[in-house]
């Protein structure tokens, strides 16, 4: 079974507005750890933001925020304002030091595509 | 004062050779890694380091050789490069090998075999 899904193979958005990506996940656990990364066209991998299990409160970083919902396994990624920059595949990954070896595992990605 | 840096950032190939991509990390971390990602973008873990000691070694072919001569450098040797290894590399880090510690990744290394 996938561990990370991610449901959105594109999405697009045009520039100021705002964007949800989704990520669900699969696990047993209740203590684990978070990530959206992104993948720009340069290749590199960025970390957007993270979110610790335990903790209720969604992280936030600038334009970047989550919607987790522990009980319903979802991890969704906000863009706010969304800018041209922002044009990347986004990964979902999920970790945890009690299953799948403590290993980060990734979703399958999201193209995120941005208009002028 | 890259981070985390991998080269050579190309490689083209034959097959049947022997390759080498070499990493380093400057951030004084104890863990390192390498992530294969496919043509369809989709990354797995393949080698972790924990303070030169390897901690996960995934169902990779044993022509796939990781060797950390130090905490600050992961090495990746490929034997007998055939045409499925084509596909980009990444080399990350992480402070420690637990799961609240993100990783840091290189800028990858994109391999084709022909």
């Amino acid at each position: 079974a996938q561990t990370v899904t991610q449901s959105q193979p594109e999405m697009s958005v045009q520039e100021a507005e705002t964007v949800t990506l989704s990520c669900t996940y699969d696990t047993s656990e209740s203590d684990y750890y978070l990530f959206w990364y992104k993948q720009p066209p340069s290749r590199q991998m960025i970390l957007v933001i993270r979110q610790e299990a335990y903790k209720q409160q969604n992280a936030t970083e600038n334009r970047f925020s989550v919607n987790f919902q522990k009980a319903a396994k979802s991890f969704s990624l906000k863009i706010s304002d969304s800018q041209l920059g922002d044009a990347a595949m986004y990964f979902c990954a999920y970790r945890s030091d009690m299953e799948y070896g403590n290993k980060l595992v990734f979703g399958a990605g999201t193209i995120l595509r941005v208009k002028s | 004062d890259t981070a985390v840096s991998q080269t050579p950032k190309y490689l083209v190939t034959q097959m049947g050779n022997d390759k080498s991509i070499k990493c380093e990390q400057n951030l004084g971390h104890d863990t390192m890694y390498w992530y294969k990602q496919d043509s369809k973008k989709f990354l797995k873990i393949m080698f972790s380091y924990n303070n030169k000691e390897l901690i996960i070694n995934e169902t990779v072919p044993n022509r796939f050789s990781p060797k950390s001569p130090d905490k600050a450098h992961l090495n990746l040797h490929i034997n007998s490069l055939e045409l499925g290894d084509s596909a980009v590399y990444f080399c990350a880090s992480s402070q420690v090998f637990l799961g609240n510690s993100p990783l840091h990744f290189g800028n990858g290394t994109r391999l084709t075999v022909t």
